[in-house]
């Protein structure tokens, strides 16, 4: 079975840092290209970083640019984003999804459960 | 960036009804337009790939036209489980963004 599982959420304090971790099974995780979304509690969808197959491109939205680093260990098969100087409005379930069809861009096909994350002091 | 808008914010629709959601970009995405379907506490649900392209398992009752800024989805006939929030996405370049959704409810 595809699967995207999630792990790393939960309470920190503003300009604390966390790292969530993704692990992927089912498919051959190194030919992927993967992002991070998010979701504010009640509010919509929020791409926040994308990373290619091999690291070579690697984006993020503006809104985390500079305090977010997201990585990948193909050998684990595992995604990682490293979010730094964290702020309340940080504060949202976090998921990870696979790029369809192998392409650098394009629609998300496989999405993970998400893990919470709160910012509060 | 790209901003995308749905239209309606909330659609009330009759099981076994049509109903028809729009996106619109503010500027040409070609046909790189994604629909996702999200129910609450779960993650969102590829429905819509390359504007017209049903996802793998996706029922024939969803489709999706469109290309350029103007973009629909389509439910032809309305079933219980698809009342549920529905979401634009464009990938026409690397800073993905999402339209604000619209929720589809039960008249």
């Amino acid at each position: 079975e595809v699967q995207l599982v999630e792990s790393g959420g939960g309470l920190v304090k503003p300009g604390g840092s966390l790292r969530l971790s993704c692990a992927a099974s089912g498919f051959t995780f190194s030919t992927y290209s993967m992002n991070w979304v998010r979701q504010a509690p009640g509010k919509g969808l929020e791409w926040v970083s994308s990373i290619s197959s091999s690291s070579s491109y690697i984006y993020y939205a503006d809104s985390v640019k500079g305090r977010f680093t997201i990585s990948r260990d193909n050998a684990k098969n595992s995604l990682y984003l490293q979010m730094n100087s964290l702020r309340a409005e940080d504060t949202a379930v976090y998921y990870c999804a696979r790029v369809h069809g192998g392409s650098y861009v394009d629609a998300f096909d496989i999405w993970g459960q998400g893990t919470m994350v709160t910012v509060s002091s | 960036e790209i901003v995308m808008t749905q239209s309606p914010a909330t659609l009330s629709v009759s099981p076994g009804e049509r109903a028809t959601l729009s996106c619109r970009a503010s500027q040409s995405v070609s046909s790189s337009l994604a629909w996702y379907q999200q129910k609450p506490g779960q993650a969102p649900r590829l429905l819509i790939y390359g504007a017209s392209t049903r996802a793998t398992g996706i029922p024939a009752r969803f489709s999706g036209s469109g290309s350029g800024t103007e973009f629909t989805l389509t439910i032809s006939s309305l079933q219980s489980e698809d009342f549920a929030v529905y979401y634009c996405q464009q990938y026409n370049n690397w800073s993905y963004t999402f339209g604000q959704g619209t929720k589809l409810e039960i008249k």
